[in-house]
């Protein structure tokens, strides 16, 4: 157990608000990463994070923004959310010695009205 | 471009048959190759995984082989239990960006006992 959790689990918004979503691991992994989860789309990269304060865009990243100022945490803003981003977002982190094995939280379900 | 497909799901299945999910790949370079398992209401978890060609990855009865030769990761189970209903993701590993992983849609399996 990776000991990675994931707050809200579930949360329903407005269009227009703005929405974070936080991240949390106990283990000092240095690589973590925000997905969203869509029907017939699989899982895809929104944003990541190689360090404190060090961040880069996925391939969906229009509209989020992300920041890590420890490294246990890792947050996902909605600055305005949008009906198209009512989705399942999975954070997830790098673990052991193997380069791309991640584990992943258990999920938020966020819906936007 | 980088990408992964599955076979269409869903897939549903007697107890004890044998299953086979089709995951075909694009890729520049050399990925490594991955299945994630997602039980409902759960994040994805790792399955079993192959960093180079001709390597076959196992566990839980499960078993896929890294076919270079026509870009493809299947995987195979002889018998199924009902516990296995669950969706399967088929992913590939990008040195590119700090080790990215590229899921295919995902395969919703459901064991009928």
């Amino acid at each position: 157990d990776a000991g990675i959790t994931q707050s809200p689990r579930h949360k329903v918004t407005e269009t227009g608000t703005p929405v974070t979503l936080r991240c949390h691991q106990t283990e000092n992994h240095r690589y973590m990463y925000w997905y969203r989860q869509d029907p017939g789309h699989g899982l895809r990269l929104i944003h990541y994070s190689y360090g404190v304060k060090d961040t880069d865009k996925g391939e969906v990243s229009d509209g989020y923004s992300v920041s890590r100022s420890k490294t246990e945490d890792f947050l996902l803003t909605l600055e305005s959310a949008t009906s198209s981003q009512t989705s399942v977002y999975f954070c997830a982190i790098r673990t052991g010695t193997d380069l791309y094995e991640q584990y992943f939280g258990p999920g938020t379900r966020l819906t936007v009205t | 471009g980088n990408s992964v497909t599955q076979m269409e799901g869903p897939v549903t299945l007697s107890e004890e048959a044998f299953l086979t999910i089709n995951c075909t790949y694009t890729a520049t370079g050399y990925p490594s190759l991955f299945w994630y398992v997602q039980y409902p209401g759960e994040g994805l978890q790792l399955l079993l995984k192959a960093t180079k060609a001709d390597d076959k990855g196992s566990n839980k009865g499960f078993e896929a082989t890294y076919r270079k030769e026509t870009t493809s990761f299947h995987l195979e189970k002889g018998s199924v239990q009902v516990s296995d209903s669950a969706v399967y993701f088929c992913a590939l590993g990008l040195i590119q960006g700090a080790q990215k992983l590229v899921f295919g849609q995902g395969t919703r399996l459901t064991i009928n006992p």
